[in-house]
């Protein structure tokens, strides 16, 4: 079965702290795809990056960036200089590839709530 | 700009009560995904649908929950009767293809008295 776990509940830094969200995740297929999507306070979920599992290039967007790790079934989401709009609750999340008739769907973690204060 | 829409967007009802909420996805999306958002449980995944045919309903409680797609352009998510345990945020999302991310709607939040 396909797990994912954001070991960090909250994290606190400072504006123009750098911070790493941590992911580890679980699956028993060798093709599959992870996620992060970012909740603001307004509540919606916003859909930040998607990488699939033969793909283990570190990814950067703007102060965004991504580490994937197969060895270590990791994919840790790094922002650099942070700024307190970033402030939010991240999630990562996992979809394995199923057979076509069954479709997708994704599997999330439980959660990081980042604080960022001025 | 596309959206995923959902209404409504804050629901207060009374226990007992059907629930009905409706979710237009984007244009041209192939799956639609219903999820619930509580403090306890996190994000899971009630219902999803692939070309309007319902694939996985096991994480819905069968008795009360039902989730159908009358036609490409709507979602609905019905509860009935309600109970309190159901306040939660209902999110609905679609998406294009297999295994593409997932768009989300704003969410219905659900308060059941």
């Amino acid at each position: 079965a396909q797990k994912v776990t954001q070991a960090q509940t909250e994290i606190s830094v400072v504006e123009k702290e750098d911070v790493t969200l941590d992911c580890v995740y679980e699956t028993r297929d060798t093709t599959y795809y992870l996620f992060w999507y970012k909740q603001p306070p307004s509540g919606e979920l916003v859909f930040l990056i998607r990488r699939n599992s033969f793909d283990e290039q570190n990814e950067i967007s703007g102060r965004y960036s991504w580490n994937f790790q197969k060895s270590t079934s990791s994919f840790n989401f790094t922002i650099t200089a942070s700024q307190v709009v970033d402030s939010a609750v991240y999630f990562c999340a996992l979809s394995e590839v199923q057979a076509m008739e069954y479709g997708n769907k994704l599997v999330f973690g439980a959660g990081t709530i980042l604080r960022v204060k001025s | 700009d596309a959206r995923v829409t959902q209404t409504p967007r804050h629901k207060v009802t009374e226990m007992g009560q059907e629930v009905t909420m409706r979710c237009q996805p984007i244009l041209g999306h192939n799956t639609v995904f219903w999820y619930r958002q509580t403090m306890m449980q996190g994000l899971e995944l009630l219902a999803y649908f692939r070309n309007r045919a319902p694939l996985d309903d096991s994480g819905m409680p069968k008795d009360r929950f039902s989730a159908e797609m009358p036609d490409a352009t709507l979602a609905t998510l019905k509860i009935q009767p309600s109970e309190p345990r159901d306040s939660a945020v209902y999110f609905c999302a679609s998406g294009r293809t297999l295994n593409t991310e997932a768009f989300f709607g704003q969410g219905t939040r659900l308060t059941v008295v």
